[in-house]
C-alpha cells in the first residue's frame, strides 16, 4: 500500500493559464474524491468517482473545472483560465466501495495564482 | 452556515495537560471520521466511528460518537509536542452520498 499520490505537489502559474493535476489512488480503491482546502478551513468537496463514472459534482465546481478518471484508476483535475480565487490546496482521497468506508488522502497539490 | 462546528478553534497547552475537542452538528451522520493534518500535508485518518454512543481509543486519544450521531468528541490525555497539528472532524451525511463534510478544524499546539 503506497498511499494516495498527487502530482505536482506545488504549482505556480499566472492568472488565465490552464493547469492539470493528477491523483493516483490506493490501488484497490474504486472510489476517488477531489476536495479543495483554503488556508484555515477544512477541505470542501468538489467531485467524486466510482470507477470511471463521475457520480457527484459540487456547485463549487464551476464550468472552468473538469475532472476525469478514464480507466477507473488515476484521475486528473483541470482548471481552465485560472483566477486568483482558485489558489488553494487541491486534495485527492480514495476509499473502498462499501458503506462508511474511510477516505484516505494524498498530500495535495498547492496551487498559487500570480 | 457551517454544517459541522468544531470547538475550540485554537488551543495552546503545555505538555502533559489533557484536552477535549468537540464536533457538533444539527444533522445526523452515518459515520464520522477524525483526521490530523500538518502544514503542507494531507489529512491523516485517525479513526472512524459509525455507531451512536461508540467509543474508540487510540493510545492516548479517545474518540466518542454521540448517541444521536450528531456530535463527536476527541479527548487527548497527557498531550505531547508530537500531538501538535490541525484536528478535523468529517462526517458522511445520512442520505448525502459519499462525500465528507468537514468541520472548521481545531489548531492544537503543545509546548514543552
Amino acid at each position: 500500500d503506497t498511499g494516495v499520490s498527487q502530482d505536482p505537489r506545488h504549482k505556480i502559474t499566472k492568472r488565465g493559464q490552464n493547469v492539470t493535476f493528477r491523483c493516483d489512488p490506493i490501488s484497490e480503491h474504486n472510489r476517488l474524491y477531489w476536495y479543495r482546502q483554503t488556508l484555515g478551513q477544512g477541505p470542501e468537496f468538489l467531485t467524486y468517482f466510482q470507477n470511471e463514472a463521475q457520480l457527484e459534482k459540487s456547485r463549487l465546481l464551476s464550468d472552468r473545472f473538469s475532472a476525469e478518471r478514464p480507466k477507473g484508476s488515476f484521475s486528473t483535475l483541470e482548471i481552465q483560465r485560472t483566477e486568483q480565487g482558485d489558489s488553494a490546496m487541491y486534495l485527492c482521497a480514495s476509499s473502498l466501495d462499501y458503506r462508511n468506508q474511510p477516505q484516505h488522502f494524498g498530500d495535495g497539490t498547492r496551487l498559487s495564482i500570480l | 452556515t457551517q454544517l459541522l462546528e468544531q470547538s475550540p478553534q485554537f488551543l495552546s497547552i503545555q505538555e502533559g495537560e489533557n484536552l477535549t475537542v468537540y464536533c457538533n452538528s444539527s444533522s445526523v451522520f452515518s459515520s464520522l471520521q477524525w483526521y490530523r493534518q500538518e502544514p503542507g500535508e494531507g489529512p491523516v485518518l485517525l479513526v472512524t466511528v459509525v455507531t451512536g454512543g461508540e467509543v474508540k481509543k487510540l493510545k492516548r486519544l479517545t474518540f466518542q460518537f454521540g448517541d444521536a450521531r450528531k456530535d463527536s468528541s476527541l479527548h487527548i490525555t497527557a498531550a505531547q509536542p508530537g500531538d501538535t497539528g490541525l484536528y478535523l472532524c468529517a462526517g458522511g451525511l445520512t442520505g448525502g452520498g459519499n462525500k465528507l463534510t468537514f468541520g472548521t478544524g481545531t489548531q492544537l499546539k503543545v509546548e514543552l
